[in-house]
């Protein structure tokens, strides 16, 4: 059964970078048919895209957060990271790694399987 | 890139049927049949129950049916059970590799 687990600080101060780090346990992260990707959940919000990654590198972001955010694959470790710069209070959210599945002959684009979620609070 | 609209609630007595609706625009829930829905209980990651508008994952239950009309996307839950109680999000594609969730509704069984 394929697993997700995220790890990283559950704490960042303002204007620093958060950095956040999804092991792929269960399946291969090289897999042909899938991106993994980065979702994340502000206290009592709704769910926000934040981007995704193929085993080789590619990698599409969401367009409101393109500035800041860097998502990298390591296929050595089977793990894949966020890294999101300049943060504020707005980042304050529970943020999910998932496997996606992308876009193609006009079918995918979902996410089937999910990590636990881990909170990171932005606060000095 | 705007999220998709669904209602704060949704609420209904075991045994009824109710439906959850995601708007979206012609950018998106309009011009791909690819919605997704997804179920998150209290504390838990999101699970998804619905894909590309109409598909179930493998052990999701079939009282659970998506369905399009124009920028309006549904998730219609039939003989409602207590365990339904949760919030649910949709998603669709939006073009050029990027989606959009939606609001999020929580499903409240009277």
């Amino acid at each position: 059964q394929l697993q997700l687990q995220e790890s990283g600080p559950g704490l960042v101060k303002p204007s620093e970078t958060l950095s956040l780090t999804c092991t792929v346990s269960g399946g291969s992260i090289s897999s042909n048919s899938h991106y993994w990707g980065w979702i994340r959940q502000p206290p009592g919000k709704g769910l926000e895209w934040i981007g995704n990654i193929y085993y080789t590198g590619s990698t599409y972001y969401n367009p409101s957060l393109r500035s800041r955010v860097t998502i990298s694959v390591d296929t050595s470790k089977s793990q894949f990271s966020l890294r999101l710069s300049s943060v504020t209070a707005a980042d304050t959210a529970v943020y999910y790694c998932a496997r996606h599945l992308p876009y193609a002959y006009s079918s995918g684009w979902y996410f089937d399987y999910w990590g636990q979620g881990t909170l990171v609070t932005v606060s000095s | 890139q705007s999220a998709l609209t669904q209602p704060a609630s949704v609420s209904g007595s075991p045994g009824q049927t109710i439906t959850i609706s995601c708007t979206g625009t012609s950018s998106d829930v309009a011009s791909y049949n690819l919605v997704s829905w997804y179920q998150q209980n209290p504390g838990k990651a999101p699970k998804l129950i619905i894909y590309e508008g109409s598909k179930w994952p493998s052990g999701v239950s079939n009282r659970f049916s998506g369905s399009k009309s124009g920028t309006t996307a549904s998730l219609t839950i039939s003989g409602l059970q207590a365990e339904d109680e949760a919030d649910y999000f949709c998603c669709s594609y939006a073009g050029y590799s990027r989606g959009v969730f939606g609001t999020g509704t929580k499903v409240t069984v009277l």
